[in-house]
């Protein structure tokens, strides 16, 4: 059974601080992403990666950055938490090919105090 | 740039009634195109995917869309709504060498008693 978990189901955390959301994919899929999703905008992309130690901006990279060491995990880092980034953070992988659906992780819904 | 429409934030359905759901697409090219469904406290879930083959998709749950070119659409279907259908349900869509998806804003449907 395909997998991808989130380290976190909850976090709540302070106003500049530094906060990591983790997701490790047992598939072996080449590409990760993470989105953010909020009530009445859908999903928006925030970072992916197609390759160990590659990124990409997605739509909305302003205030994250991303780490991909290995394989199967892809790091959320917000280096300063505001309260503009509280929502909930989903993360999602897929094969190398555009046809291939992604598959999403239970999501982490952050709350920034 | 792709992008994805979903009119009306909250659909409300009978039970046992069609459910529709409406997804229009920007694309200069022929694109790929997938129905997620998202319950409550979960991540999302694939629904269906059209990948250029045949043109009417059969998904699980009694799921179907259909892909016209002409209209640039990829509508949602059920025939007959079920308590358990109620979730919010996202589009989205990906062009052939581009691993991105594009989302829509997604439908919240309740159904009713």
């Amino acid at each position: 059974d395909v997998k991808v978990t989130q380290s976190s189901r909850y976090l709540v955390k302070r106003t500049g601080e530094k906060v990591f959301l983790e997701c490790v994919q047992d598939m072996d899929h080449e590409n990760m992403f993470w989105y953010r999703q909020d009530p009445g905008l859908g999903l928006r992309l925030i970072y992916f990666s197609y390759d160990v130690k590659m990124k990409e901006k997605g739509d909305i990279p302003e205030g994250y950055s991303v780490s991909r060491e290995k394989k199967e995990r892809f790091s959320l880092i917000l280096e300063s938490a505001s309260t503009n980034q509280t929502s909930m953070y989903l993360c999602a992988s897929s094969l190398g090919t555009s046809y291939n659906e992604q598959f999403f992780g239970p999501g982490t819904r952050l709350t920034v105090l | 740039a792709q992008s994805v429409t979903q009119l009306g934030s909250h659909v409300s359905v009978s039970e046992g009634a069609l459910v529709l759901l409406r997804c229009n697409y920007s694309s200069s090219v022929p694109p790929y195109l997938f129905w997620y469904v998202q319950y409550p406290n979960q991540g999302l879930q694939l629904l269906l995917k059209y990948t250029s083959a045949a043109t009417l998709v059969k998904g699980i749950n009694g799921f179907e869309a259909e892909f016209k070119k002409s209209e640039t659409s990829f509508h949602l279907t059920k025939p007959s709504a079920h308590m358990s259908d109620a979730a919010e349900y996202f589009c989205a869509v990906t062009l052939y060498g581009n691993n991105r998806l594009a989302f829509g804003k997604g439908n919240q449907v309740v159904v009713i008693p």
